[in-house]
């Protein structure tokens, strides 16, 4: 059975950092691309962050690019979003999710609130 | 960016009856589209990619049509459990963009 079981979440202050992990487990994790997606509350989902099986690609949303950045350990199957920064707007649940293009597999979300 | 617009934003139609949520994308992005439901205190579970086809267990009532930039997803008859927020996304071209969703409520 596929597994994705996000942690690191918490409140954090404006400007402050936070670094989100994400266990998969079932799957052979080193052969996927791992995308983090976000949903700020009572809002739509927004695509975060994407790395390739063997870390050789790698994007970003606009709306992080350069405060944020997205690793794996595949010897350990994990992924990472570093998030340094924070701003209010990052107020979201944090899902890790295994892509194939589309998301068959979602973590069940880790809450990061930025406030003062 | 590809832009995806969906519609309507609400749909209330009671158990039993059918229900088409649409999807719009501002570009041509062939059949690269897949939809979701969200139930709410979940994460997003997914139903249809490559534009039509069924995901792993999901109920031959769920259908999805459409390429280029037009989609629907069809509901065929309503059951309790499928009222949801259903979002739409387009993995053509990065970055991945979702629709802003489509809440399905009864009627």
């Amino acid at each position: 059975e596929v597994q994705l079981v996000e942690s690191g979440g918490g409140l954090v202050k404006p400007g402050g950092s936070l670094r989100l992990s994400c266990t998969a487990s079932g799957f052979t994790f080193s052969t996927y691309s791992m995308n983090w997606v976000r949903q700020a509350p009572g809002q739509g989902l927004e695509w975060v962050s994407s790395i390739s099986s063997v870390s050789s690609y790698i994007y970003y949303a606009d709306s992080v690019k350069g405060r944020f950045t997205i690793s794996r350990d595949n010897a350990k199957n994990s992924l990472y979003l570093q998030m340094n920064s924070l701003r209010a707007e990052d107020t979201a649940v944090y899902y890790c999710a295994r892509e194939g293009g589309w998301y068959e597999y979602w973590g069940q979300g880790t809450l990061v609130t930025v406030s003062s | 960016e590809i832009v995806m617009t969906q519609s309507p934003a609400t749909l209330s139609v009671s158990p039993g009856e059918r229900a088409t949520l649409s999807c719009r994308a501002s570009q041509s992005i062939s059949s690269n589209l897949a939809w979701y439901q969200q139930k709410p205190g979940q994460a997003p579970r997914l139903l249809i990619y490559g534009a039509s086809t069924r995901a792993t267990g999901i109920p031959a009532r769920f259908s999805g049509s459409g390429s280029g930039t037009e989609f629907s997803l069809t509901i065929s008859s309503l059951q309790s459990e499928d009222f949801a927020v259903y979002y739409c996304q387009q993995y053509h071209k990065w970055p991945y963009t979702f629709g802003q969703g489509t809440r399905l409520e009864i009627k």
